[in-house]
This record gives structure tokens, C-alpha cells and sequence, in this order.
């Protein structure tokens, strides 16, 4: 079955270090979704792509990057981790194209200590 | 810019009875979805409804119904016959149209304790 999978579903960091979260789709989607899961605040967009070589900037992306190299993968990366980006990362697929129903990773809870 | 408010942080309910999860909106779009997903303690994010902005008719999924309100930009999610394994977090999110080839705009989230 056709899944979006992210690794590792737990990371405990120190505060400056790089970090990439993964997440890989298998659905064949050309959207793919980062957002940032805090208490009080929601799901928030970090970036997101609508196909290989297209990045675009979500509403909190500073101190995030991210690449799409191929259909099945975007990576997130934190070039300097701080306190601040301890959070649950979540990545979603959608297939666009009239289709609205996006798919979730399960989620990376990450800890910058 | 779109905003999604949910002003209830908790809410409860007694297993068996309707409980009603308050959205609004706001957007100066025409065209339009709207969701509400749920989120048990397992973390994972599951789609409960979706809702057309160019359909005047509820949505409607089993046990769960809304209430689209489009003048009045409100978007509340029914729960009948509440179930303890409804007990999740649920959000409710917004995603521009036409074409779907959008990102999803999301409220707070409400916390719904389901009693035996």
C-alpha cells in the first residue's frame, strides 16, 4: 500500500546543531507539506513544494531549508537548532490537481535541549 | 491572509450524547474547502469531514455532520451518539480553491474528552 512515511519519530538534539527530518511518499504526490504542531497554536506551514525543484516559503519557515530532489522525498532541515523548534514536525502528500484530501506522516517529535 | 479561529480550547462530553465543535473563518475568497481532522493520543492525523464552499448542502459522514454557515463564515462539526474512541483532538483547517493545489490553514485545535 501506497504510505508517507517520516523519520525518526523521536530525535532529542543539541541547540546549534544541524538536524534533517525526513519524509518520503510513496503515493506518487506532487505536493508535499511541512508543518510545525505546537500547543496554543495549531499546525503551522513551514514549506512546502508542488514538484520536484519547487521549494516555497510557509508561514514560519526561518531557520528551516528544504529540497526536493525527487517526487518521493522532502527533506526539512534545521541548519541551527534552537530551543524554539522543539515541536512536532508533521509532513503531508496531497495529489493536487482537484484532489483536496492531504496525507500525514505520523509525525517527528523533536526535542533541542 | 486566511485565519481559522477555534475558541474553545476543551470541551467534554458524556459517552452516547451530541456534542457540537464551534469554527469560524475568515477569507475574502469565494471558492474555497474546509476540514475538520481529528487526532487521537496515537499523534496521527485523520481526516473526519470536507466540505465544498460552492455546496449548499451539510456534509455529512456517519456520525458526523456540519453546519456551514457561508455568510456568517462559521463551520461547526456534530458529533451524534459520541463514541469514547472520539476522544481526540480535533482541527478544523482551511484550503483555498479552485484547483486544490493549496496548503491547508489551520485553527487551534480543541481537546474533546469523551466520559463513560
Amino acid at each position: 500500500d501506497a504510505e508517507i512515511t517520516q523519520s525518526p519519530r523521536h530525535k532529542i538534539t543539541e541547540t546549534g546543531r544541524q538536524v534533517t527530518l525526513a519524509c518520503h511518499q510513496t503515493w506518487n504526490h506532487n505536493n508535499m507539506f511541512w508543518y510545525r504542531q505546537d500547543l496554543g497554536h495549531g499546525l503551522r506551514l513551514i514549506h512546502y513544494s508542488y514538484g520536484v525543484q519547487d521549494t516555497n516559503k510557509g508561514e514560519v519557515s526561518d531557520g528551516y531549508s528544504v529540497s526536493r530532489s525527487n517526487t518521493e522525498d522532502l527533506p526539512l532541515t534545521l541548519e541551527s537548532a534552537a530551543s524554539s523548534q522543539t515541536s512536532v514536525y508533521f509532513c503531508a502528500s496531497s495529489p493536487g490537481q482537484g484532489n483536496t484530501e492531504a496525507f500525514f506522516g505520523q509525525g517527528t517529535r523533536l526535542t533541542v535541549v | 491572509a486566511q485565519t481559522v479561529t477555534q475558541s474553545q480550547p476543551e470541551m467534554s462530553v458524556q459517552e452516547a450524547e451530541t456534542v457540537t465543535l464551534s469554527c469560524t473563518y475568515d477569507t475574502s475568497e469565494n471558492n474555497y474547502y474546509l476540514f475538520w481532522y481529528k487526532q487521537p493520543p496515537s499523534r496521527q492525523m485523520i481526516l473526519v469531514i470536507r466540505q465544498e464552499a460552492y455546496k449548499q448542502q451539510n456534509a455529512t459522514e456517519n456520525r458526523f455532520s456540519v453546519n456551514f454557515q457561508k455568510a456568517a463564515k462559521s463551520f461547526s462539526l456534530k458529533i451524534s451518539d459520541s463514541q469514547l474512541g472520539d476522544t481526540a483532538m480535533y482541527f478544523c483547517a482551511f484550503m483555498m480553491g479552485p484547483g486544490a493545489n493549496s496548503k491547508l490553514t489551520f485553527g487551534k485545535g480543541i481537546t474533546l474528552s469523551v466520559r463513560p
